[in-house]
């Protein structure tokens, strides 16, 4: 079965920039796969970011983006606020039909 | 705009079976894919399987002897069985909509808990 790897932990200052990847063991993320990006807070369900790798929900803040960097699918955001600590997390295919988890990425904002 | 709400029992004994509703609003079952994603206590997200009306049904390769997700478009309710259960099934459970280029939508979980 795939596994797909996050950082497990990053930190960010307030209004700074910080980046989050997603890499499957099935290969590199190139532009025919698809990524989403879910953010969570303590006790609430998740809540989808970006889906189809760049493309936002219509309540995603503009200051979170979705990219290819590398090999790897990645999810950036510029201007850090303190509502965005929380755990995110990315959801990418393999072998076609079957979804997998990344472990997730606590952020802190400090 | 869509909405999920997940329903069942928040107790099951071990070696027994799982059912929980997906009750569906404001979109049809006839589009998208419904999935089932589950999250142990203090652990990350796992995706357990979906169906889509159009398409297949697929499931977690860990778990495909034991789950089945339906749809009943008559009723816009999806479903979940898991069976033979065991501690280790304990978790919240959430279901979801995607596809069709709109993203994903969650219902807000209903916890299980597997215990005797």
């Amino acid at each position: 079965q795939a596994v797909v790897t996050q950082e497990p932990s990053l930190t960010v200052s307030p209004g700074g920039t910080v980046t989050l990847t997603c890499a499957s063991s099935t290969g590199p993320f190139t532009d025919n796969d698809w990524a989403y990006w879910f953010q969570q807070k303590p006790g609430q369900a998740p809540t989808t970011l970006i889906y189809d790798t760049t493309k936002k929900q219509s309540w995603t803040p503009a200051r979170f983006s979705g990219s290819i960097l590398g090999d790897k699918a990645a999810l950036t955001l510029s201007g850090a606020q303190p509502e965005d600590e929380a755990d995110y997390y990315c959801l990418v295919p393999y072998r076609g039909v079957f979804w997998m988890f990344g472990g997730g990425t606590k952020l802190t904002v400090l | 705009q869509v909405q999920l709400q997940e329903s069942g029992p928040g107790l099951v004994k071990p070696s027994e079976t799982l059912s929980l509703t997906c009750i569906v609003s404001g979109d049809s079952l006839t589009d998208h894919h419904w999935s089932w994603i589950r999250q142990p206590p203090g652990q990350g997200l796992e995706w357990v399987g979906y169906s889509s009306y159009r398409e297949s049904t697929n499931y977690n390769p860990s778990l495909k002897s034991r789950v089945t997700v339906s749809l009943d478009t008559s009723r816009n309710q999806f479903y979940l069985k898991l069976t033979s259960v065991s501690p280790s099934d304990t978790a919240v459970y959430y279901c979801a909509r995607s596809g069709s280029g709109s993203g994903m939508r969650w219902g807000q979980g209903i916890l299980v808990t597997v215990s005797s």
